[in-house]
């Protein structure tokens, strides 16, 4: 248990559905992060909250869309996806302070687009 | 840009054997980070160095941080098969954001 917790943990959806990942961090932390992970490839930063501002967004296609109501949840609304962008997406959270930002990950959320 | 790369990115050991992976770059960071995956989890961190020439261990887990801080080493001695899973390097940028750079990972199988 790392305390980043996300839901679903298996989504299976057509490319014409919305749905949404949700992360919730219960570690009192100020910065929290979607990553996307695909086989044989290095995990790829998606977008940045650092207290509830996005700071970076990574040339991330518009069909993601990322929501950060509170400094303790983190949404990824999809919608149109492509199959190529079946992947696990991890939510990670982190409290930056100096050098030794420790980033912590939820267990991911498998994503299946069909 | 900055990059990491890890190597091997396969190894398949026995049970007992020693190994080593490293992870290189050409640009410095203010740290690094091991963190290890489990199929279907998301990555757990090991540990973080910051200090250039910086060791640390973790058990049997030996980790070094470069003199430079452009690379780092993780050297595990007697591997078990519960160390079986991806060893994932990840260096730390000079944004304050906490923009993590991850090399593409050591999947390693350590056979009984």
């Amino acid at each position: 248990e790392t305390g980043v917790t996300q839901t679903p943990r298996h989504l299976v959806m057509g490319m014409t559905n919305k749905k949404s990942l949700k992360c919730e961090q219960h570690l009192g932390h100020n910065a929290m992060y979607w990553y996307k992970q695909s086989a044989k490839k290095p995990l790829e930063l998606m977008f940045v909250y650092s207290l509830e501002e996005r700071v970076e967004n990574n040339s991330v296609p518009s069909r993601f869309s990322p929501e950060c109501p509170n400094s303790s949840h983190l949404f990824l609304h999809l919608h149109t996806l492509q199959p190529e962008d079946s992947a696990l997406y991890l939510c990670a959270s982190s409290q930056v302070t100096g050098n030794r930002n420790t980033i912590y990950f939820g267990e991911g959320s498998w994503l299946t687009v069909v | 840009t900055q990059l990491l790369e890890q190597s091997p990115q396969f190894l398949s050991i026995q049970e007992g054997e020693n190994l080593t992976v490293y992870c290189n770059s050409s640009s410095v960071f203010s740290s690094l980070q091991w963190y290890r995956q489990e199929p279907g989890e998301g990555p757990v961190l090991l540990v973080t160095v910051v200090t250039g020439g910086e060791v640390k261990k973790l058990k049997r887990l030996t980790f070094q941080f470069g003199d430079a801080r452009k690379d780092s080493s993780l050297h595990i001695t007697a591997a078990q098969p519960g160390d079986t899973g991806l060893y994932l390097c990840a260096g730390r940028g000079s944004s304050n954001t906490g923009k993590l750079i991850f090399g593409q990972g050591t999947t390693l199988q350590v056979k009984p």
